[in-house]
């Protein structure tokens, strides 16, 4: 089945505490996002990558990290999370960049 | 700039009432494309349909149909004979030409139907 998921889908961790959230698509997409979503603020893009190495910054990328070393996954990592960072977070691949299709997305708690 | 507005914050119908869906956008690219995207309440990002701007024709795809007009920067979105399934928080957003795939968001509609 093609998808893009995600992982963990629920964690709450402490500030200052590294952590990585894992995305996996395999539809062989060259195109991944990753976005967050706050109540009142709407999706917004943190980082995107057109292809393997190839990263950008997207709206709000303070605070988070990416890398794109194969394909099929993206990673994003928080080096130093802080309670601003609690969001739900979602990632997305494309394979002409439009329509993107996206994972089941993240809770993520900071306390 | 490039924006999206979704006007209706939350709309709410008795299932099997036709509902629109109102998406307003402003560019000045002449390429760019329109999306919709559903949020049902489990949480997931559904992608429905894209629209390029040089392709004014109307979509229908079963109970649903998209409606984009340029001369009005609109993109509705229509629901025929609304189902309790149907309500879940709908996006509307737009990519430009050039835009490396950026999404503009719209702040989604609530839809609401009741049974």
């Amino acid at each position: 089945e093609a998808q893009v998921t995600q992982n963990p889908r629920y964690l709450i961790t402490v500030t200052g505490k590294k952590l990585t959230v894992t995305c996996s698509q395999n539809m062989n997409h060259e195109y991944m996002s990753w976005y967050r979503q706050d109540p009142g603020l709407g999706l917004r893009q943190i980082y995107y990558s057109m292809n393997v190495e190839v990263t950008d910054k997207g709206d709000v990328p303070e605070g988070y990290k990416v890398s794109r070393k194969e394909k099929r996954n993206f990673p994003l990592i928080l080096e130093s999370p802080s309670p601003n960072q609690t969001s739900l977070y979602f990632c997305a691949s494309s394979s002409t960049g439009l329509e993107q299709y996206f994972g089941p997305g993240t809770r993520l708690t900071v306390t | 700039a490039q924006k999206v507005t979704q006007a209706q914050t939350e709309i709410s119908v008795v299932e099997k009432e036709d509902v629109t869906l109102d998406c307003v956008y402003e560019t000045r690219d002449t390429t760019y494309y329109l999306f919709w995207y559903k949020q049902p309440p489990s949480g997931e990002l559904v992608f429905l349909i894209r629209r390029n701007s040089f392709d004014e024709q109307n979509e229908i795809s079963g109970r649903y149909s998209w409606n984009f007009q340029k001369s009005t920067s609109s993109f509705n979105f229509t629901i025929t004979a609304s189902q309790v399934v149907d309500s879940a928080v709908y996006f509307c957003a737009l990519s430009e030409e050039g835009s490396n795939y950026q999404l503009i968001w719209g702040a989604g509609t609530k839809l609401i139907i009741k049974p």
